[in-house]
């Protein structure tokens, strides 16, 4: 079955380091792909997506490109501020579900320290 | 901008008790989702809800689960019956039609179980 594949967290950083959270897919055809994120006491935000190869999602900085040779959708940022702390979500869905049901990473724990 | 609400934000309740848990989707949307989070967890899928009745279901949907679309705006999710290890975040979400990816997220329930 479909599964997504997170480094395991948490990523510590300072504030303005370079962010890259990464994660890898296992699906069969072209999933779509997405980053959610998961502010302290929040529920899930869509972040960013992508639906097909080559396509790079970005929202607030940050950036996805989806690579279908390497089965990947790392997350980066060029400069982490403080208020980036959170939890990151690697998800798809795909033509296993009718691109109904979406299947998520473990999430990784970002921490910017100021 | 529209957005998927749910209520409560926190449930208590005692273990053999039934719970209904509510989400408003976003009001043009035709697909409807419930996912629950064990704290510290990956978030899990639960169901899958379009043209009213269940599309999929994961193995955690079991007969003690059941959803409702009561009305035009209402969607539901019941625990006939709470055991410990329902105690988890359950998010709700919606999608629009066909040809619509994302998956929009309410801010979540929070069930105890005792």
């Amino acid at each position: 079955g479909d599964s997504v594949t997170q480094m395991e967290g948490p990523v510590t950083l300072s504030e303005e380091a370079f962010l890259t959270i990464n994660c890898t897919y296992t699906a069969t055809g072209y999933p779509s792909l997405f980053w959610y994120v998961q502010y302290p006491g929040e529920g899930l935000q869509l972040l960013l997506k992508a639906t097909k190869a080559d396509d790079k999602g970005s929202n607030k900085g940050f950036e996805a490109t989806y690579r279908k040779e390497t089965t990947s959708f790392h997350l980066e940022k060029g400069s982490v501020q403080v208020s980036d702390s959170a939890v990151y979500f690697c998800a798809l869905t795909s033509l296993n579900t009718g691109f109904q049901k979406l299947v998520f990473g473990t999430g990784t724990r970002l921490l910017v320290s100021p | 901008e529209p957005e998927v609400t749910q209520t409560p934000s926190h449930q208590v309740t005692q273990m053999g008790q039934e719970v209904i848990l509510r989400c408003v989707p976003i009001s043009n949307h035709l697909y409807f989702y419930w996912y629950r989070q064990i704290l510290g967890q990956k978030v899990e899928f639960l169901v899958s809800f379009y043209n009213n009745e269940i599309s999929e279901k994961s193995e955690i949907f079991d007969d003690q689960f059941s959803v409702e679309r009561p009305d035009g705006s209402n969607f539901t999710l019941k625990i006939r019956s709470t055991k410990l290890e329902d105690s988890a975040m359950y998010f709700c979400a919606s999608k629009g039609g066909e040809g619509s990816y994302e998956q929009y997220f309410g801010p979540g329930t929070r069930l105890t179980v005792t």
